[in-house]
């Protein structure tokens, strides 16, 4: 069964400081994982990610992904209040189907 | 370029009644996905359409189920509604072809449906 771990699940931090997020998978026909935003409304794109060690970057936001341990990492930097909300990895399994964590619920406090 | 559209935004039901969502996707995607979001399960994945035909499934009851027009409009619909159906209801489109940015999902502001 495929499934998708996010941690931690909630985080409480303060402006300026650096997070990192976590996201471990294990989902039939890997093809590719995405990392979406989601405050009080539908999920906006972040990052996708297809090739094992190469960082994406925009901005204060960078994402890795690691095809042989089955897991991806979002990297915030100086973070602020806007970035306060829900972080949800989604693997593609197969072919056009996304498997959802539950998210990380993170809290920028100013 | 507008983006992915969902109506009703909201609805309140009560048990055993069905319902109807609709999901217009943006301009030029031709799949789209509908997901279930709860506080204790997160987002779970309901299916795919794509040109009309219901590519993947998730794990849901038969009580769901979908379609797709020729316009990629795409509806979903709940029968015999139980309170755990309770939800918000997003759906998500892209171009649905193999590779890159194609998969890219966008998605719509959900439909929060109540159950009483």
């Amino acid at each position: 069964e495929d499934k998708v771990v996010q941690s931690p699940l909630s985080l409480v931090v303060h402006e300026g400081d650096t997070v990192t997020l976590n996201c471990s998978y294990e989902v039939t026909n890997f093809r590719s994982l995405l990392w979406y935003k989601q405050e009080k409304k539908a999920p906006t794109f972040l990052f996708m990610l297809t090739s094992s060690g190469i960082e994406k970057k925009s901005g204060r936001l960078s994402s890795i992904l690691d095809k042989k341990e089955l897991f991806s990492i979002l990297n915030i930097t100086a973070t602020q209040t806007g970035d306060s909300a829900i972080y949800l990895c989604a693997p593609r399994a197969g072919t056009y189907k996304y498997i959802f964590g539950t998210g990380t619920r993170l809290k920028v406090l100013a | 370029k507008a983006g992915v559209t969902q109506t009703p935004r909201y609805l309140i039901k009560t048990r055993g009644q069905q319902v109807t969502l609709s999901c217009s996707p943006i301009s030029g995607h031709r799949s789209v996905s509908w997901y279930q979001q709860t506080p204790g399960q997160g987002l779970q994945f309901l299916f795919e359409y794509f040109s009309e035909t219901q590519r993947n499934k998730g794990n849901f009851p038969g009580r769901f189920s979908g379609r797709q027009f020729s316009n990629s409009r795409s509806e979903m619909n709940v029968s015999t509604l139980e309170l755990g159906d309770s939800a918000l209801y997003l759906c998500a489109s892209s171009w649905g072809l193999a590779g890159g940015s194609y998969n890219e999902q966008f998605f719509g502001p959900g439909t929060r449906l109540t159950v009483l």
